[in-house]
């Protein structure tokens, strides 16, 4: 059984770095037939695309985060990470990696997410 | 942009009832492309529905989506106690890729 787990601090100063991994399990992140992909969710609010990568390093970023997002891979760890800079209050979320389908570039469908981990910004 | 619109915002019902949840987005939408989720307090999303209407592997059959076009829907035949939680739609598309509706909260009555 397929299974991610994202890890990395739960809390982050404002204007510094938020870094996250997610560890695949179960499955090769190798894959041809999937990306993997990171949403987040500010409390008690939606859901927000962040960014996906393939395993060849190809990335697609959510426009509205992409001057401040990396995601990158490392398939001999089965891992990928995420980096947000410069953050802010607003920042504040849930962060979930997941397991993108479909054929169409960036991934279409979560069909396995990871538990989520919370990452609040202040100082 | 795609943008999603659910409705209602919250609705009410009692195990047993059917309930019609509604995704409407602001240009058309791949029958292929959309989905809908299940995320209960403290969860992450659960998968239901891809394609519109193809249920995800262990969905019961109780859950069916439908719809093409701008408006799609999701039906619970009939409620389960599990079933109250929140719903997102979510499509797949140009810039950005992934967008997700505001969800739809079932809740008991």
């Amino acid at each position: 059984q397929l299974q991610l787990q994202e890890s990395g601090p739960g809390l982050v100063k404002p204007s510094e770095t938020l870094s996250l991994t997610c560890t695949v399990s179960g499955g090769s992140i190798s894959s041809s037939s999937y990306y993997w992909g990171w949403i987040r969710q500010p409390p008690g609010k939606g859901l927000e695309w962040i960014g996906s990568i393939y395993y060849s390093g190809s990335t697609y970023y959510n426009p509205s985060l992409k001057s401040r997002v990396t995601i990158s891979v490392d398939t001999s760890k089965n891992q990928f990470s995420l980096k947000l800079s410069s953050v802010t209050a607003a920042d504040t979320a849930v962060y979930y990696c997941a397991r993108l389908s479909g054929i169409a570039v960036a991934g279409t469908t979560g069909d396995y997410w990871g538990q989520g981990t919370l990452v609040t910004v202040s100082s | 942009e795609i943008v999603l619109t659910q409705s209602p915002g919250t609705l009410s019902l009692s195990p047993g009832e059917r309930a019609t949840l509604s995704c409407r987005a602001s240009q058309s939408v791949s029958s292929s492309y959309l989905a809908w989720y299940q995320q209960k307090p403290g969860q992450a999303p659960r998968l239901l529905i891809y394609g519109a209407s193809s249920r995800a592997t262990g969905i019961p059959d109780r859950f069916s989506g439908s719809g093409s076009g701008t408006d799609f829907t999701l039906t619970i035949s009939r409620l389960e106690p599990e079933d109250f939680a929140v719903y997102y739609c979510q499509q797949y598309g140009s810039s950005p890729r992934i967008t997700f509706g505001p969800g739809t909260k079932v809740d008991i009555k």
